[in-house]
């Protein structure tokens, strides 16, 4: 079945330091994927998408392509500030599976002065 | 565009209590809806999703239940809390045609 594998945390940076975020993914046929961030006491917010291979999404700094190759979509960013820290989530959906949407266990990242 | 309204905000109950979660939603029709909960540092649980009024599918089995009695309102409910129940109650909702799922605020359930 579908699943999403995402890099363990805590992950605690520098502020201006690079971030990667590392999600792989198993599906059976195309899926689209997402990276959500929760930022503390809130819900889910769409941080970026992309729905078919070599897409890149990106908003607000932060960057992930979809590597069909290497079922991959990695999210980076150049420059982390303290305003970034929050949980992040790797996600997909698929219309094969009636657009069930299958979601990482989340990376809290903590970006400090 | 499409809002999502949950409530209450926090909730504190003692084990063996009822519980009712609302979840209403505006600014669409027909929508998807799933509640998901997230334990404490830990990622998200689809527990129901609805394509339809009074259409429920459920993914774990437990002392939870869900109902959507009009289109735009989703409803979860359990006649007796556990202590497990405790943590963060998330409703999400997906549009026709759309590829994302947006996230209402979310309820914070102790059970104590």
């Amino acid at each position: 079945g579908d699943s999403v594998t995402q890099m363990e945390g805590p992950v605690t940076l520098s502020e201006e330091a690079f971030l990667t975020i590392n999600c792989t993914y198993t599906a059976t046929g195309y899926p689209s994927l997402f990276w959500y961030v929760q930022y503390p006491g809130e819900g889910l917010q769409l941080l970026l998408k992309a729905t078919k291979a070599d897409d890149k999404g990106s908003n607000k700094g932060f960057e992930a392509t979809y590597r069909k190759e290497t079922t991959s979509f990695h999210l980076e960013k150049g420059s982390v500030q303290v305003s970034d820290s929050a949980v992040y989530f790797c996600a997909l959906s698929e219309v094969d599976t009636g657009n069930q949407f299958y979601f990482g266990t989340g990376t809290s990242l903590t970006v400090i002065p | 565009s499409q809002t999502i309204h949950q409530w209450p905000a926090t909730l504190v109950q003692p084990v063996g209590s009822p519980l009712s979660l609302e979840c209403t939603v505006e600014g669409t029709s027909n929508p998807n809806l799933y509640w998901y909960r997230q334990a404490a540092g830990r990622g998200l649980q689809l527990l129901f999703y609805s394509v339809g009024i009074g259409q429920i599918s459920s993914e774990v089995p437990q002392n939870l239940s869900a109902s959507r009695p009009q289109d735009r309102q989703f409803i979860l409910s359990s006649k007796k809390l556990l202590l497990s129940d405790s943590g963060f109650y998330l409703c999400a909702l997906l549009l026709a045609g759309e590829y994302e799922q947006f996230f209402g605020p979310g309820t914070r359930l102790t059970v104590l």
